[in-house]
């Protein structure tokens, strides 16, 4: 079974700052995908950027990179240059690549970290 | 590209009614999701249909949720008879079948269908 954690209920970064968003994550399986996801007060679920566990290299889109220590099993969300826009909650989630035949492509959800940037 | 497109956005029932949410995937996506979202929570999914066929279905309310997508396009889920902690927003999501194979490729959601029960 696969399982998301993430530590950090509610965040705080300043106007311009980076902040860095914590995700652990719990997986017998050698192949799976990291996805984080931001969802605004209006609801919808916006993607932001994606790890798959054998890339060597950290993704990165534009103001986003993902921070992944395999050996740790985590992948943290780092956004730089903070702006009022990123207030948010933000999302990281777990799809196994093989899941015994079943339940494959599902996306597991952590509880979700929201953050406030201040001016 | 329309993305994927939920009705009703707001629902308001009494407990022991029922209700029906509707979902439109992105055109050409052959997976689709369900998943119910409690306020201060992460998504959990109810069900995922692969065509017209369920994939998995392990952690929907057998005895009171059902969904089905017909044609493999729509897709209903419906709550009958619904109970107050039932109360969440409904999101439904697809992507395209051979991305999700491959275990590349994000969800894409739909906005959404927040229903309150009384």
């Amino acid at each position: 079974a696969q399982k998301i954690t993430q530590t950090q209920p509610g965040m705080f970064v300043q106007e311009k700052e980076a902040v860095t968003l914590d995700c652990t994550y719990d997986t017998s399986d050698q192949s799976y995908g990291l996805f984080w996801y931001k969802q605004p007060s209006s609801g919808e679920m916006i993607f932001l950027i994606y790890q798959g566990s054998y890339d060597e290299q950290n993704a990165t889109e534009g103001r986003y990179s993902l921070n992944f220590q395999k050996a740790r099993k985590s992948a943290n969300l780092v956004i730089s240059a903070s702006q009022l826009g990123d207030s948010a909650m933000y999302f990281c989630a777990m799809r196994e690549v093989f899941a015994g035949g079943t339940s494959y492509g599902k996306l597991t959800f952590g509880q979700g970290t929201i953050l406030t940037v201040h001016p | 590209e329309a993305g994927v497109a939920q009705s009703p956005r707001y629902k308001i029932i009494e407990k022991r009614q029922s209700v029906a949410f509707w979902c439109n995937p992105i055109s050409g996506h052959a997976t689709l999701y369900w998943y119910q979202q409690i306020l201060g929570q992460g998504p959990k999914l109810l069900i995922q249909f692969q065509n017209n066929g369920v994939v998995d279905d392990s952690q929907l309310p057998k005895d009171r949720f059902s969904a089905e997508r017909l044609k493999g396009v729509d897709s209903t889920l419906k709550i009958q008879p619904a109970k107050l902690e039932d109360s969440a927003v409904y999101l439904c999501a697809s992507s395209p079948a051979r991305r999700v194979i491959a275990g590349v490729g994000e969800l894409f959601f739909g906005e959404g269908s927040r229903l309150t029960v009384l």
